[in-house]
């Protein structure tokens, strides 16, 4: 059960994209399509922006987009703003209905 | 609205026992399956466990299994973690939040853990 992978940081100037990457397994990731993205400012608790891949709760900017390919799951936010930054993780369904989340990344808007 | 409200947590020595609950509102709670995710401060989201909407189902993360129970009153809108053989390393903030899609959608407001002697 190790750890999805994601880059420990990122950044990006306002106005411009920025892509986070997750991999895994296929047994995670690129088994099933099941992939979420959270961002978390500090001290605060998880707020989903992404389920099942490509998803957009309500309420979530269009400014955040996700995608997959393969084992690597991936999250651009577009169009970058101060309030974006955050540390952002992924999680995915694993074999056995468990979860299992990634590292986390830091993302600094400069 | 929906909410999560968390109780539990505090200081115990390694070996200890402690029991998390998580008590809910605004929505059908036993429609949902459950999870518990603990996190250290500074670090990335870590699942420990998952309960199905009916309690029937139980899974654990490996670090945790034999150690920790999930389980739920659907009466009661409630879910718990009962933690025993505490280890240092289990030291975290800890929360719930409802499964949605194997995710969380919603989330507790987390409750820390020290195991330390």
């Amino acid at each position: 059960q190790s750890a999805l992978t994601q880059p420990p940081s990122a950044s990006g100037s306002p106005g411009q994209s920025v892509t986070i990457s997750c991999t895994g397994t296929g047994n995670d990731v690129g088994g099933y399509n099941y992939v979420s993205w959270y961002q978390q400012h500090p001290g605060k608790t998880p707020k989903l922006m992404i389920y099942e891949v490509t998803k957009r709760p309500s309420g979530v900017p269009d400014r955040f987009s996700a995608s997959k390919s393969g084992n690597t799951a991936s999250l651009t936010v577009s169009g970058l703003q101060a309030e974006d930054e955050a540390d952002y993780h992924c999680s995915s369904y694993a074999a056995g209905n468990g979860v299992i989340f990634g590292g986390g990344t830091k993302l600094t808007v400069l | 609205e929906v909410q999560l409200v968390q109780s539990g947590g505090g200081l115990v020595q390694p070996g200890g026992s402690l029991r998390l609950s998580c008590t809910v509102s605004g929505f059908r709670f036993s429609s949902y399956w459950m999870l518990w995710v603990r996190q250290v401060p500074g670090k990335g989201l870590v699942w420990v466990s998952r309960i199905s909407s009916d309690g029937s189902g139980t899974y654990y993360a490996d670090s945790v299994k034999g150690r920790f129970t999930v389980s739920r009153d659907n009466a009661k809108n409630t879910l718990f973690l009962q933690m025993n053989s505490l280890r240092v390393e289990d030291t975290a903030v800890y929360y719930c939040a409802r499964d949605y899609s194997s995710g969380g959608d919603f989330w507790g407001q987390g409750t820390q853990v020290t195991v330390s002697s």
